[in-house]
């Protein structure tokens, strides 16, 4: 059965502090992998989305994230956090063949940024 | 232009009752998909429906039960409530059945049985 773990549970840090949030998934197959946030009150937003190529991907507000497979890892990362990424962080994966519309998500990555 | 709508935003339940939610998708969307978030949790996945076809469910007891309507809309059922059932519920819409164009979510349903 596929499974996301994150590591971090609650992350503190002061603004201008690089990021990064571990997650890694299980699934024998391929995969689709996703980073959303939500911001206090409000809905899940798409931070960026691997589904193939380049390793490497670049998403909205700075944000990126590298897709490792040797280590069934998608570790989001930003190299100098604002106050406003105080958020919850969820990693997301998908089969991505067949019925690719279940998305399994980690059980997030409460980020706060001091300023 | 309107994101996927979830209504209501609140609800307040009483065990045994039956609670229904409902949700509209981004216009032209045609899959729509339903999670549960338990509070300090992940979202996790309840119900995918597709053209009107349930397409896949998760692991949830037959309490819960969905159903997606000719413009694409869609409600979720929920019988014999639990205390347990108090989560926010999420409704994801996409264009097509599978992730290439991503699910953009609504704000939720927020449930609470008391």
């Amino acid at each position: 059965a596929q499974s996301v773990s994150q590591h971090n549970h609650h992350v503190i840090l002061s603004e201008a502090a690089s990021l990064e949030l571990g997650c890694n998934y299980s699934y024998g197959g391929t995969v689709n992998l996703f980073w959303y946030v939500q911001y206090p009150g409000q809905h899940l937003q798409l931070l960026l989305k691997y589904f193939s190529g380049d390793p490497l991907v670049k998403g909205i507000k700075g944000f990126e994230a590298e897709f490792i497979k040797s280590k069934f890892s998608f570790n989001l990362r930003k190299p100098s956090v604002q106050w406003s990424d105080t958020a919850e962080y969820f990693c997301a994966v998908t089969r991505s063949s067949g019925n690719t519309g279940k998305l399994i998500f980690g059980q997030g990555t409460t980020l706060q940024v001091k300023p | 232009d309107a994101g996927v709508t979830q209504s209501p935003t609140h609800l307040i339940k009483t065990r045994g009752q039956q609670v229904t939610l409902r949700c509209s998708p981004i216009s032209g969307h045609k899959s729509v998909s339903w999670y549960q978030q338990v509070l300090g949790q992940g979202p996790q996945f309840i119900f995918q429906y597709y053209e009107k076809e349930e397409r896949g469910r998760g692991n949830f007891p037959d309490r819960f039960s969905a159903r997606q309507f000719p413009n694409y809309s869609s409600e979720l059922n929920v019988n014999a409530l639990l205390l347990g059932d108090s989560a926010l519920y999420l409704c994801a819409s996409s264009f097509i059945q599978g992730m290439d164009y991503g699910y953009t979510f609504g704000s939720g349903t927020r449930l609470t049985v008391v």
